[in-house]
């Protein structure tokens, strides 16, 4: 059973539009949640992170928002740009460093 | 500063061969771990490690050993290699608990 539900699996946004992935938890446990991204060929990459104890987090043009009571958390993208065409993954870890992601969402970003 | 490094790249085995990757971090990281990644499945835990001589199960351990005998390198061994195994396979290291994870570039391994 998979500890962390992503959706959509693939995502088409045109360029400047926003891209939004959610993803889901059933462990209470979990008190990390990261976003990576991962380029074709390339390992994954940290792209933002939140810990449960604040609702939203942003960097530029990304921004993670965290429901504890539905355990939902999702990624935005303002703004999106072709360089954003990657495969996102949510992740939870929990108190042994434990990480668990997501099945991966792969962006399209049109011109 | 190299990161993560893993070897090899590439790797076809025979079914029944063993193996080792080879995964070594330059960053004095205490966390290792060692995933998988199969399309649609994301990426799933093999094994992890939260420092020198310490070592534990993932969600997918079946078929592959692990040890970690200095803090830099953390090898995963293939017993006896299966088509289930053909995957890209991800070493990624972590200075502290719930901290970034750094990957190294992946490993891609074919099982025939």
């Amino acid at each position: 059973q998979q500890q962390v539900k992503q959706s959509p699996q693939s995502l088409i946004v045109q360029k400047g539009g926003i891209s939004i992935i959610n993803c889901a938890y059933e462990n209470t446990a979990f008190d990390y949640f990261p976003w990576y991204q991962q380029f074709p060929g390339k390992g994954p990459a940290l792209l933002i992170a939140i810990r449960p104890d604040v609702s939203e987090k942003k960097e530029g043009r990304f921004t993670i928002s965290f429901n504890k009571s539905a355990k939902q958390f999702s990624l935005h993208i303002m703004d999106s740009q072709p360089g954003d065409s990657a495969t996102y993954f949510c992740a939870a870890s929990d108190n042994f460093n434990k990480f668990y992601f997501g099945s991966g969402t792969k962006l399209n970003v049109k011109p | 500063n190299a990161g993560v490094t893993q070897t090899p790249k590439f790797q076809v085995l025979k079914t029944g061969q063993s193996m080792t990757l080879q995964c070594a971090q330059d960053m004095n990281h205490e966390y290792m771990s060692w995933y998988r990644q199969d399309p649609g499945m994301g990426l799933r835990l093999i094994h992890y490690s939260v420092g020198a001589g310490i070592t534990d199960q993932g969600e997918v351990p079946n078929g592959y050993n692990v040890s970690r005998s200095t803090t830099e390198d953390f090898p995963l061994r293939l017993l006896s290699a299966a088509p289930s195994q053909t995957s890209v396979y991800f070493c990624a290291s972590s200075y502290r608990r719930n901290t970034e994870a750094f990957f190294g570039q992946g490993t891609r391994l074919t099982v025939v």
